[in-house]
């Protein structure tokens, strides 16, 4: 996960607070997504992206919006954390730019724990 | 926090012996398939994928095996070593979308 970052790595936030998470890829794929990890779930899709300024839900995307306004950067923005947003949330990336072939491979950043309160 | 481990089936394997990992899949439009392993406190890695107009692909050290008379993933690691301890993950995609659908994981230990 060298070209995805993802930052703040940890963070404990108080109920009914907007938190936003940040992901950045030096790799100049196409494709970006969130998700969540929780025990005995999983991961599960909340929103990802196609290209800049085009998003879309995925299966858990209540309580989330997400934004892109350019190739390099998906934010992930909780409008106001509740204590069933605790969990760990993973960045991927999959396709790169200019791919001659579709490619559905998806590379992970480290995570962001998030604890709500 | 609770690790990720928790609640997840468990392959307990001795060092040099072969592992293999098994997924079921329900969705019979599924044309695409991957495996990927993670270490806890880390994110899911990529190990091996796989079409649907395939049966079988190798790795090193690693081949997974598709079986869609009956929606079946395996994933075979040769000489299991201590590093493959982790949890790994199957995950699909529908055809004609792009996103993929994980399953639930299955925890490898390898004992020395």
């Amino acid at each position: 996960d060298a070209g995805i970052t993802q930052s703040p790595r940890h963070k404990v936030t108080e109920t009914g607070t907007p938190v936003t998470l940040r992901c950045h890829q030096t790799e100049n794929h196409r494709y970006m997504y969130w998700y969540r990890q929780d025990p005995g779930h999983g991961l599960r899709l909340i929103h990802y992206s196609y290209g800049v300024k085009d998003t879309d839900k995925g299966e858990v995307s209540d309580g989330y919006s997400v934004s892109r306004s350019k190739t390099e950067d998906f934010l992930l923005t909780l409008e106001s954390a509740t204590s069933s947003q605790t969990s760990v949330y993973f960045c991927a990336i999959s396709e790169r730019s200019g791919s001659l072939s579709p490619s559905y491979e998806q590379y992970f950043g480290p995570g962001t724990r998030l604890t709500v309160t | 926090g609770e690790s990720v481990g928790l609640h997840l089936p468990t392959l307990s394997v001795q060092e040099g012996d072969n592992s293999i990992i098994n997924c079921a899949y329900s969705n019979s439009a599924s044309d695409y398939f991957i495996w990927y392993k993670q270490e806890s406190g880390k994110g899911p890695q990529f190990i091996i994928d796989i079409r649907s107009n395939m049966d079988k692909r190798q790795g090193q050290r690693v081949t997974v095996l598709l079986n869609k008379t009956v929606k079946h993933l395996s994933l075979q690691i040769a000489a299991t070593q201590p590093g493959d301890s982790a949890v790994y993950f199957c995950a699909e995609k529908s055809s004609g979308y792009s996103t993929l659908t994980f399953g639930k994981g299955t925890m490898l230990l390898v004992s020395p």
